[in-house]
């Protein structure tokens, strides 16, 4: 099945370790994200990527960096974990489609990661 | 940035009875589109609205793009105990790139046997 896949899908780690998290799909979408989940904010976007050569900062990325490795993988780093990153982590794609329709919007989620600073 | 006003924030309902939700802007959205969230599952997309007016269904779940770009509503006919969840909404402002969603802060909805 067409899917998107994050590993790991918790994790618990100390402040100031380095964590990355890793996001792969098999949807063939060029776009790729990754969100921040926290109870009472909803989904806040950290990283996003149109293609390999394209990586953009979203309206959190302070404390974060990504790589896309490939078109179907694309990671989050955190280089110096601290308590306040604790949060679900959801992966996203999307397909710039050709449709006057607008398509490109619809975005699909991953399972997600939890992630717990201490 | 946007926001989006989700409510009501959380519903109790007794199995059987149909269920509406909605979210608004003050300023004019695109899309409209309409999550749902299982508990420890990530969002999965239910339906997108393009278009002004747009009614659109999915099951036993309608959704509809207002007139005035500026709001939408999501509902649930006959509930059942597997309609438990956090439903969330979320739209692209007019103007904005296409990769920027706002998302409203979700509806958790209960389901009572």
């Amino acid at each position: 099945d067409a899917d998107v896949t994050q590993t790991p899908r918790n994790r618990i780690t100390k402040t100031g370790k380095r964590i990355m998290l890793e996001c792969s799909q098999t949807k063939g979408h060029d776009r790729m994200y990754w969100y921040r989940q926290d109870p009472g904010l909803g989904l806040r976007l950290i990283y996003y990527s149109f293609d390999v050569k394209d990586i953009n900062k979203g309206e959190i990325s302070d404390g974060y960096s990504v790589s896309r490795q490939a078109q179907a993988k694309f990671s989050l780093s955190l280089e110096s974990a601290i308590p306040n990153q604790t949060a679900l982590y959801f992966c996203a794609t999307s397909d710039p489609g050709t449709s006057g329709r607008g398509t490109y919007n619809e975005q699909f989620f991953g399972p997600g990661t939890r992630l717990t600073v201490l | 940035g946007q926001q989006l006003n989700q409510s009501p924030q959380s519903m109790f309902i007794q199995e059987g009875e149909d269920v509406s939700m909605n979210c608004t802007s003050s300023s004019i959205f695109n899309t409209w589109l309409w999550y749902k969230q299982d508990p420890g599952e990530g969002p999965v997309l239910l339906i997108a609205l393009y278009k002004a007016g747009e009614l659109t269904s999915n099951g036993r779940l309608t959704a509809q793009f207002g007139i005035t770009r500026k709001d939408s509503f999501l509902n649930i006919s006959a509930s059942i105990p597997s309609d438990v969840g956090i439903y969330f909404c979320a739209g692209r402002p007019s103007g904005a790139g296409s990769y920027q969603l706002t998302f409203g802060k979700g509806t958790k909805l209960s389901v009572i046997p």
